[in-house]
């Protein structure tokens, strides 16, 4: 399966300790997006990343989380100090333009389950 | 606030009932998705439509993008235990390019 790959599924942090979600894009994809769902809530766009470059972080709350995609290795997102409102399932997203439509179309990962006590 | 708007939020219904989830915004979209999501699992699409009036069909399931860009429904005909999940709709806008705006969701549950 050569889709999204992201690691941990699962992360379990105490308060205050760093937590670091890993994204490989699918084959070819060299754009990447990361959303944060809660229970009951819809995906929120956190931050769009192209190669070594932030395209659009306007998601991303701006204490504590940062996002990286260097030229070699996967996409990081990193939460410093958490807490227990970071909870959340985290998900990376990689994306091509639809050949038909033109439209962006995103490819999910499987997502990282963070859990803070 | 929540750009896109989904109705219902539950529908459970009974194996081969028919049913129609809605998305609605004030907003005009480039382009409109649906995604189907499983617990534990990551969004998958089902369809992107981007042409206002536009229709589409995946076997069972009907998709409509609204005259005016601003909405979408989902058709389903003659549900089956197997369309039990989360039905998503997102919409790209021209001005932020690559992201997605999403609706809160509607669980679907089909009961045999």
């Amino acid at each position: 399966n050569a889709g999204v790959m992201q690691n941990p599924r699962h992360l379990v942090r105490r308060r205050g300790q760093e937590a670091r979600l890993r994204c490989s894009p699918m084959k070819g994809h060299s754009h990447v997006y990361w959303y944060r769902q809660l229970p009951e809530e819809g995906l929120k766009f956190m931050v769009y990343l192209q190669k070594e470059n932030i395209i659009d972080e306007s998601g991303m709350p701006k204490e504590r989380f940062s996002a990286e995609f260097p030229k070699e290795g996967p996409s990081i997102l990193r939460i410093q100090q958490v807490v227990r409102g970071d909870s959340a399932a985290y998900f990376c997203a990689s994306s091509r333009p639809d050949r038909a439509s033109g439209a962006n179309v995103l490819t999910f990962g499987a997502g990282s389950r963070l859990t803070v006590l | 606030t929540q750009l896109l708007e989904q109705s219902p939020q539950f529908l459970s219904i009974q194996e081969g009932e028919n049913l129609t989830v809605y998305c609605n915004s004030s907003s005009v979209f480039s382009s409109l998705q649906w995604y189907r999501q499983e617990p534990g699992e990551g969004p998958v699409l089902l369809v992107t439509v981007v042409t206002g009036g536009e229709v589409k069909k995946l076997k069972r399931l009907t998709f409509q993008f609204g005259d005016a860009r601003k909405d979408s429904s989902l058709h389903i005909t003659a549900a089956q235990p197997g369309d039990t999940g989360l039905y998503l709709c997102a919409g790209a806008r021209g001005s932020t390019l690559g992201r997605l705006y999403f609706g809160r969701g509607t669980q679907l549950t089909v009961w045999p």
